[in-house]
């Protein structure tokens, strides 16, 4: 079963505005990781936070991490009609060293 | 080379073949991984090399699924007697090693269609 949950499961905004996509996991983890996908083809490292890491920047991305809660968001802003893609969150647990997806959220960024 | 490589980048086979899915990793990462992707879900964990040995194997579906990885270089996932379910999209993946905090680099993936 996946570990990471997104919602929403779809989001459509205006250029301009921003876009906050949230992830649930179930289990503890070492780090969570966002990736970006476009056209159901590869996968796009976005940004990494680890367990001891409350938030993080990276250009117009911020990732905050609520280990108490398990739950992660992604905010983009000031979306541009090129951030159109799924997002996914992936999970790295004590396991191993596998990656653990959750289902993405479709995002369209409109012109 | 410059990222991961993955071929073909489509497959349209018959029920009941065997297909053989490339990939060839960053030059230098010694992890390898193989993912499946089903249209409009998440990735499904499927393998996961040390150089060429597989300490996980745990996410193959059935004994029709087996990967080998030779040279702690390339990678060739295979699926014998293929069945419509196995239609998705194969990515492949590397890191450096298999520290946990390792970031995997995908490839662009295999198309498969199974009919």
């Amino acid at each position: 079963s996946q570990q990471g949950e997104e919602d929403p499961q779809a989001l459509s905004i205006q250029e301009g505005e921003n876009a906050t996509m949230n992830c649930s996991y179930k289990t503890s983890i070492n780090n969570l990781q966002w990736y970006r996908q476009n056209s159901g083809r590869g996968l796009v490292h976005l940004i990494l936070i680890r367990s001891n890491e409350r938030e993080k920047h990276s250009g117009r991305l911020r990732v905050t991490l609520d280990t108490s809660k398990k739950s992660s968001s992604l905010l983009i802003t000031a979306s541009r009609a090129a951030d159109t893609a799924s997002y996914f969150c992936a999970t790295d647990a004590h396991h191993g060293s596998r990656l653990t997806f959750g289902e993405g959220t479709q995002l369209t960024v409109n012109p | 080379g410059a990222g991961v490589s993955q071929s073909p980048s489509n497959k349209v086979t018959e029920k009941g073949k065997d297909v053989e899915l490339r990939c060839d990793p960053i030059s230098g990462h010694t992890a390898l991984y193989w993912y499946r992707q089903r249209l409009g879900q998440g990735l499904e964990f499927l393998i996961y090399f040390q150089g060429n040995s597989a300490p996980d194997k745990s996410g193959l579906p059935s004994d029709r699924f087996s990967a080998e990885r030779t040279g702690e270089s390339v990678s060739t996932l295979t699926i014998q007697r293929t069945q419509q379910e196995d239609s998705a999209v194969y990515l492949c993946a590397s890191s450096l090693g298999p520290g946990l905090q390792e970031t995997q680099y995908f490839g662009p993936g295999t198309r498969l269609l199974v009919l």
